[in-house]
């Protein structure tokens, strides 16, 4: 079956570093893969996407590319903000289905 | 846009006791779903629906019942509620093939 592997937080950065949050993922075919992001109190909300792969997806400053060879969609952003504390997960799901299977999250919280 | 409506936000209930989530969206989305939200253990899929009168079971349905007679609503039923169920628990949504969900702020149940 498919599955997601996110490294584990939680993380804590300083203002203006650079980001790195790892997202492995096992599946057949060739799903399609997202971001998410969870706001303190909130629900989840789509950061980005990409639908095959080298295909880069990217918002707010942050990218992720679509690695078939290494079965990866790693979460980068140059240089991080105080509001970008929150959850991150990464998922993934079989095109045309709908259904998204998740990692575990990743708490992320920014330090001024 | 009202996009995904969850109520109640916050429940108490006593083992075995018998509730109903409601979910209803505003966008004439096809498919419609349910996620439980548990530390360390990311999103599962409870249960699903691809359109009014389909529905279908996700990762973990056991202890959970759904109905989808209008596009616009999906209720999630505890039929006697145990200490297990105590979870977040999130509504999703999706136009049909669109990969991209738009989640409810969500719903905080506690079993006692």
């Amino acid at each position: 079956g498919n599955s997601v592997t996110q490294m584990e937080g939680p993380v804590t950065l300083s203002e203006e570093a650079f980001l790195t949050i790892n997202c492995t993922y096992t599946a057949t075919g060739y799903p399609s893969l997202f971001w998410y992001v969870q706001y303190p109190g909130e629900g989840l909300q789509l950061l980005l996407k990409a639908t095959k792969a080298d295909d880069k997806g990217s918002n707010k400053g942050f990218e992720a590319t679509y690695r078939k060879e290494t079965t990866s969609f790693h979460l980068e952003k140059g240089s991080v903000q105080v509001s970008d504390s929150a959850v991150y997960f990464c998922a993934l799901s079989d095109v045309p289905n709908e259904k998204l299977t998740f990692g575990t999250g990743t708490r992320l919280t920014i330090i001024p | 846009n009202a996009g995904v409506t969850q109520t109640p936000k916050f429940q108490v209930l006593k083992t075995g006791q018998s509730m109903t989530l409601q979910c209803a969206q505003d966008m004439n989305h096809e498919y419609m779903s349910w996620y439980r939200q548990d530390p360390g253990m990311g999103l599962r899929l409870i249960h699903y629906s691809v359109g009014a009168g389909i529905t279908d079971q996700g990762e973990v349905p056991n202890g959970y019942n759904v109905s989808r007679s209008t596009t616009e609503d999906f209720p999630l039923r505890l039929l006697s509620a145990a200490p297990s169920q105590t979870s977040v628990y999130f509504c999703a949504s999706s136009p049909p093939g669109a990969n991209v969900l738009t989640f409810g702020a969500g719903s905080r149940l506690t079993v006692l």
